[in-house]
């Protein structure tokens, strides 16, 4: 399996819901990432899980809170979302190789729409 | 801080035209990456690039690295309309870990 799958494909959600987007990989990679996209716009990096540790968290809002609850599980769950934090949100995977890690493997993203 | 620069930004050009994507980044770095996306979908990696100098060829695209000149290259061969997307270079700015600048990206459009 070489391939990064996240579900939902689309969410709606109005300011007051919760939600959660899942990500999962089964490639044994131990480096696992939330990006949030914007149209026209480059990935920017929210949250980085080293070994199912959080290693880098990018100054996200408390309103995103990321969960790895094993190593080939990422979650985002969702609370009192603004309307511009609609985006696409991208998962992400990398092997360790030495002191570094390979490139990232992509999942299809989440297209979330906050009303 | 560690920048990174695409150019152009937007590119048009002919079927069976060549064409040249550069990326430029501010810090030492010896990792660079190549990403395409197609509109609504996914990155999908490209090329990876481990050291200076270093080369790697797909089909009719082909990426260098230039670590002294802090640049890479992706060049297109004769240009078909299927390689049309939005390119993307990303740096890795070390650390034991992998967190990536990307660059904003270039949309290439070929026109048939």
């Amino acid at each position: 399996d070489t391939e990064v799958t996240q579900t939902p494909k689309h969410l709606v959600m109005g300011m007051t819901n919760k939600k959660s987007l899942k990500c999962e990989q089964h490639m044994g990679h131990r480096a696992m990432y939330w990006y949030k996209q914007k149209a026209k716009k480059p990935p920017e990096l929210m949250f980085v899980y080293s070994y199912e540790k959080l290693s880098i968290n990018e100054s996200v809002p408390s309103r995103f809170s990321p969960e790895c609850p094993n190593s080939s599980l990422l979650n985002l769950h969702l609370h009192a979302l603004q309307p511009e934090d609609s985006a696409l949100y991208l998962c992400a995977s990398s092997q360790r190789s030495g002191d570094s890690y390979n490139e990232q493997f992509f999942g299809p993203g989440t297209r979330l729409t906050v009303l | 801080e560690l920048k990174v620069e695409q150019n152009p930004l937007f590119l048009s050009m002919q079927e069976g035209k060549n064409y040249t994507i550069y990326c430029n980044y501010s810090t030492t770095s010896d990792r660079l990456y190549w990403y395409r996306q197609d509109p609504g979908k996914s990155l999908e990696s490209l090329f990876v690039l481990l050291s200076n100098g270093a080369v790697k060829q797909e089909g009719r695209l082909m990426a260098s690295l230039d670590t002294k000149a802090r640049l890479s290259t992706l060049h297109i061969t004769a240009a078909v309309h299927d390689l049309s997307a939005t390119y993307f270079c990303a740096v890795d700015r070390g650390g034991g870990y992998q967190k990536v600048t990307f660059g904003i990206g270039t949309k290439l459009q070929v026109i048939p």
